[in-house]
């Protein structure tokens, strides 16, 4: 059973514009949501992550939506750029008594069209 | 520093053969996790070790799998035998011990024959 929903599973976008990645949970346990991004080649590589207290978190162009009643989370690129081209993964982490536990979406393949 | 490498990139193999995957975490950290990511899948969690000791095995799918840390620095993850569903690419990632900020290797690119 997937923990993580995401979608959508490939977006192409003019550069300039606005990039949004959906994802969903459901477990209420979850109480940090990162976000990675993955260039062809590397490891997916942390970007921006939240928590559950805050609604949204922006760190340049990248910023995350969260809306804990509905337990969806986005992630928003402003202005996107051909260098943003990549595949991005949400993910939801929990505490539990043998350490932390990650769960991840099933990734975006972003494209920037010039 | 160093970040998170993996051995070796890619590996092709056949159903019944052997295959052993190696990761050196970023030193210092003492958390290391396998990941595993079927095309077009989630990155599925297989395990966890803090430091040399199997924190949270609950995500290697059956005992074909082998994964071992001694003294606590670089893991080794043993497929013995493949078969054709291990096929896939195997991520290690290493944190520090009291934070959820993970750094992932490039990944292993495993195809079962």
């Amino acid at each position: 059973q997937q923990q993580v929903k995401q979608s959508p599973q490939s977006l192409i976008v003019q550069k300039g514009g606005i990039s949004i990645i959906n994802c969903a949970y459901e477990n209420t346990a979850f109480d940090y949501f990162p976000w990675y991004q993955q260039f062809p080649g590397k490891g997916p590589a942390l970007l921006i992550a939240i928590r559950p207290d805050v609604s949204e978190k922006k760190e340049g162009r990248f910023t995350i939506s969260f809306n804990k009643s509905a337990k969806q989370f986005s992630l928003h690129i402003m202005d996107s750029q051909p260098g943003d081209s990549a595949t991005y993964f949400c993910a939801a982490s929990l505490r539990s008594n043998t350490g932390n536990q990650f769960y991840f979406g099933t990734g975006t393949s972003l494209t920037v069209i010039p | 520093e160093a970040g998170v490498t993996q051995f070796p990139s890619h590996s092709v193999i056949e159903k019944g053969q052997t295959v052993t995957l190696r990761c050196d975490p970023i030193s210092g950290h003492d958390n290391l996790y396998w990941y595993r990511r079927v095309m077009g899948k989630e990155i599925k969690f297989l395990l966890h070790f803090v430091k040399e000791s199997k924190q949270d095995e609950s995500g290697m799918p059956n005992n074909r799998f082998l994964a071992e840390r001694t003294g606590g620095t670089y893991s080794t993850l043993k497929v013995q035998p493949a078969e054709l569903e291990d096929s896939g690419v195997y991520f290690c990632a290493s944190s520090l011990r009291d934070t959820r900020v993970q750094f992932f290797g490039p990944g292993t690119r495993l195809t079962v024959l």
